[in-house]
């Protein structure tokens, strides 16, 4: 089953503006990771946040984690049309260190 | 970012048939891999925990002798699917989780069985 459910499911921007995702799952968490998937390709990975952090940086990228409402958050700024694509966030959980996935946010980058 | 590779990346095959798909780390030893299942427009479900020199640990609903999981080395895990039918046709994708906690994606594998 799905531990993370994000939002929006569809998010359609215009080249400059910033996206912002929204993910939240249901158990506590390891660490919880951001993905990037192309449409038919692979997943690139964005950033890993673990359970202890509050926020991280990349780039243009900005995660946040708050572990007591069980939700992260994913900012892209200054976002570009090479932006679109399905995001997606994944939990890592157990002892097992599987990751679940969230149901993922399509976003389009309009030029 | 570490390297995970797959192979094939697409294939298409009769029904009745299996398929073996390989699972390659290329930069780092992956003591577990994962192997997930891709249907179009949908997130990632996990199938199968591959460890290195042990059983593979299924998800629940997942045939262990449908989809058999060998993880014969720090940098292999191959999933073959036996006796595969058009149900089967998906995206299938693999990971492997590196020493620092990231998990690293390969390309994924597109098959069809017909």
């Amino acid at each position: 089953s799905q531990q993370g459910e994000e939002d929006p499911q569809a998010l359609s921007i215009q080249e400059g503006e910033n996206a912002t995702m929204n993910c939240s799952y249901k158990t506590s968490i390891n660490n919880l990771q951001w993905y990037r998937q192309n449409s038919g390709r692979g997943l690139v990975h964005l950033i890993l946040i673990r359970s202890n952090e509050r926020e991280k940086h990349s780039g243009r990228l900005r995660v946040t984690l708050d572990t007591s409402k069980k939700s992260s958050s994913l900012l892209i700024t200054a976002s570009r049309a090479a932006d679109t694509a399905s995001y997606f966030c994944a939990t890592d959980t157990g002892s097992a260190r599987q990751l679940t996935f969230g149901s993922g946010t399509q976003l389009t980058v309009l030029p | 970012g570490a390297v995970v590779s797959q192979h094939p990346s697409r294939v298409i095959c009769k029904s009745g048939t299996s398929v073996k798909i390989e699972c390659r780390s290329l930069d780092f030893q992956a003591t577990t891999m994962f192997w997930y299942r891709q249907f179009p427009k949908q997130s990632l479900m996990l199938m199968a925990t591959s460890n290195e020199g042990s059983k593979a640990t299924y998800e629940q609903g997942v045939e262990k002798d449908k989809f058999l999981i060998n993880h014969a080395s720090l940098t292999l895990s191959t999933l073959t699917v036996t006796s595969a039918h058009p149900e089967d046709s998906s995206f299938y994708i693999c990971s492997a989780r590196e020493k620092t906690d990231t998990q690293y994606f390969g390309p994924g594998t597109r098959l069809t069985v017909l």
